[in-house]
């Protein structure tokens, strides 16, 4: 079935490290795409989004690339730092889909070691 | 600006007693979504509300589970008789006037801490 999942559930990384977050997605037709952030016992926070019609956005620290060729998204953050330790999810939605009926992946869990 | 405010955060049942969850949310927002999100797995949309309206509940399980946003106070979601599936956070989000729908990005949603439904 459809589905939008992660290559890795659980990613360490250093302190100062570039951090590289994966995820890949089967809907070609999928047109929005969604990084969250999530801490631990808070709810998700927006990261950064992209449009299919886009292949990179660059945020404060954080990247995200979009290769529709392979279906393949992927969430690069800068100098990694205790504080970005978190489950990262991302999320598609359907081309004409609604903003809030997004399809969420199971999560990477990141862990920053000082 | 308080945010998104769920409560409780954490709440214990019994199965076939029932669970109530509350959600306010955020200050200007008129716009209620539910989420469920069981252990290591991505959310999962359940209903759509507005105030004394409900949008969209295609993601609501048919039986047991019902939401409402009256037009005091804040939007419950319930669980009836509740069973051991039904142990998962619940996340509410909001959104400004207008909703989602169109171009907006999903970038309006906020979404509170959860509450975190255990079924013994």
């Amino acid at each position: 079935g459809e589905s939008v999942g992660l290559h890795l559930p659980t990613l360490s990384v250093q302190e100062g490290d570039n951090s590289i977050i994966n995820c890949a997605y089967s809907n070609s037709a999928s047109d929005y795409f969604i990084w969250y952030k999530q801490e631990s016992g808070k709810g998700p926070q927006f990261i950064i989004d992209i449009r299919s019609n886009m292949d990179k956005r660059q945020g404060q620290r954080v990247t995200v690339l979009l290769n529709k060729t392979v279906k393949h998204l992927s969430l690069q953050i800068a100098a990694t730092q205790p504080g970005d330790s978190a489950v990262y999810f991302c999320a598609d939605r359907r081309s004409g889909g609604s903003n809030y009926k997004l399809t969420f992946g199971k999560g990477t869990l990141l862990t920053v070691n000082p | 600006n308080a945010g998104v405010m769920q409560n409780p955060r954490h709440l214990v049942r019994r199965r076939g007693q029932e669970a109530r969850l509350r959600c306010s949310p955020m200050k200007g927002h008129s716009h209620v979504y539910w989420y469920r999100q069981l252990p290591e797995e991505g959310l999962k949309f359940m209903v759509y509300l507005q105030k004394e309206n409900i949008i969209d509940e295609s993601g609501m399980p048919k039986e047991r589970f019902s939401a409402e946003f009256p037009k005091e106070g804040p939007s419950i979601l319930r669980i009836q008789q509740v069973v051991r599936g039904d142990s998962a956070a619940y996340f509410c989000a909001s959104s400004p006037t207008g909703g989602l729908a169109g171009v907006k990005g999903a970038n309006v949603l906020t979404f509170g801490a959860g509450s975190r439904l255990t079924v013994l």
